[in-house]
């Protein structure tokens, strides 16, 4: 069975400061791995995804990803948060192998202080 | 880029309401579309996974009879929540990918479900 762990419930940064997402997952073939972002009553918007290739992955609103197959992470970083950025973030994990499913983690909350 | 449209956004009902849920693909066609339930401050939880022209295959422990999904064409699929009670009360989320395979799923805005 696929699962994501995000370790982390809430994080609060200053603005400006870096922030890094940890996501980690488990699944039994290969992976596809995306980032989701969302505000408050809203739906969710693709941040990134990683489906093979270069382990970094670019995204949206200066987010990437690195993909780390011996970890089994994928962690999300950027270098520098704006209060804009102040959200519940979700790793998901997906493949052919589970039929097109997502299988989320818990999320994350992103506080930023001015 | 793809849209999704759910609708309506917000719901407020009577115990014993049943409602529907759209959700429409706009400018894609999607074989597949996922119906997913989030609880306040809570991750997405998968439902049930609604295929266009067939039934839906639902997750453990979701009761079909409560949660009926119907995929008539390749842009809607409807979530309807039979005779609602209190415990139904959640955000409802759509997804479809825009082709087949894995691809990057674009969700609704939700629907804020509350059975008075």
């Amino acid at each position: 069975a696929q699962s994501v762990t995000q370790p982390d419930i809430h994080i609060t940064v200053s603005e400006g400061a870096s922030l890094e997402l940890r996501c980690n997952y488990s699944y039994g073939a290969t992976p596809y791995l995306f980032w989701y972002v969302q505000s408050p009553g809203q739906g969710l918007q693709l941040l990134l995804k990683y489906f093979s290739g270069d382990t970094l992955v670019q995204g949206i609103k200066g987010f990437e990803a690195e993909f780390k197959r011996s970890q089994s992470s994928f962690n999300l970083r950027k270098p520098s948060v704006h209060w804009s950025d102040a959200a519940e973030y979700f790793c998901a994990v997906g493949g052919r192998a589970a039929g097109n499913k997502l299988t989320f983690g818990g999320g994350t909350r992103v506080l930023v202080k001015p | 880029g793809a849209v999704v449209s759910q609708h309506p956004s917000r719901v407020i009902c009577k115990s014993g309401t049943s409602v529907k849920i759209e959700c429409r693909s706009l400018d894609f066609q999607a074989t597949t579309m996922f119906w997913y339930r989030q609880f306040p401050k809570q991750s997405l939880m998968l439902m049930a996974t609604s295929n266009e022209g067939s039934k839906a295959t639902y997750e453990q422990g979701v009761e079909k009879d409560k949660f009926l999904i119907n995929h008539a064409s390749l842009t809607l699929s409807t979530l309807t929540v039979t005779s609602a009670h209190p415990e139904d009360s959640s955000f409802y989320i759509c997804s479809a990918g825009d082709s087949g395979g894995v691809q990057p799923q674009h969700f609704g805005d939700g629907t804020r479900l509350s059975i008075l």
